[in-house]
């Protein structure tokens, strides 16, 4: 069964900082992985997803994450945040199938102080 | 990109009464649709997978005969919450996938159900 482990449950940063958010998966054949962001009220968004090819994907909104077959990772990473990156972050996973179910994690809350 | 619209947004519903939630693909088809449930500041727990023209597939803990699960049709999915109690209030998402096609999902905007 996959699984997906986000360990930052909640994360705080000054604007300006860099940000990498944690995030492993578990499955034994391959995935595509997904980072969607959930700003306070609002409904699920794609940041990025990665499928196949260049490990390094880059997303919306200054975004990128870094897929390490090796550490079973998907790491989120941004340079320098900015006050309204404060959301709710998931990383999913699903089996590298048709119409497969994604499974997230458990979430970070990322807090940023202006 | 695909879009994937849910209704009601909103809903209150007393105790003891069924809600039904529809799922709908606005401009492509899915065979397979799926049913999450967010409580306030967790993550989505997949409640089950709705297949067109068959059953519903139930994730562990779930109650199918609770949470009806209807796909009529390649665009449709209709989840309902028969004898709602307020301990089933939350936050409904669903998911379609482009029919064949290794893609991403796309998320409706989610029903707040809140049960008094």
């Amino acid at each position: 069964a996959q699984s997906v482990s986000q360990h930052n449950h909640h994360v705080i940063l000054s604007e300006a900082a860099s940000l990498e958010l944690g995030c492993n998966y578990s499955y034994g054949g391959t995935v595509n992985l997904f980072w969607y962001v959930q700003y306070p009220g609002q409904h699920l968004q794609l940041l990025l997803k990665y499928f196949s090819g260049d490990p390094l994907v880059k997303g919306i909104k200054g975004f990128e994450a870094e897929f390490i077959k090796s550490k079973f990772s998907f790491n989120l990473r941004k340079p320098s945040v900015q006050w309204s990156d404060t959301a709710e972050y998931f990383c999913a996973v699903n089996a590298k199938s048709s119409a497969s179910k994604i499974i997230f994690g458990s979430g970070t809350r990322l807090s940023i102080r202006p | 990109g695909a879009v994937v619209s849910q209704h009601p947004s909103r809903v209150i519903c007393k105790s003891g009464t069924s809600v039904k939630i529809e799922c709908r693909s606005l401009d492509f088809q899915a065979t397979t649709m799926f049913w999450y449930r967010q409580f306030p500041k967790q993550s989505l727990m997949l409640m089950a997978t709705s297949n067109e023209g068959s059953k519903a597939t139930y994730e562990q803990g779930v109650e199918k005969d609770k949470f009806l699960i209807n796909h009529a049709s390649l665009t449709l999915s209709t989840l309902t919450v028969t004898s709602a109690h307020p301990e089933d209030s939350s936050f409904y998402i669903c998911s379609a996938f482009p029919r064949g096609l290794n893609t991403e999902a796309f998320f409706g905007q989610g029903t707040r159900l809140t049960v008094v």
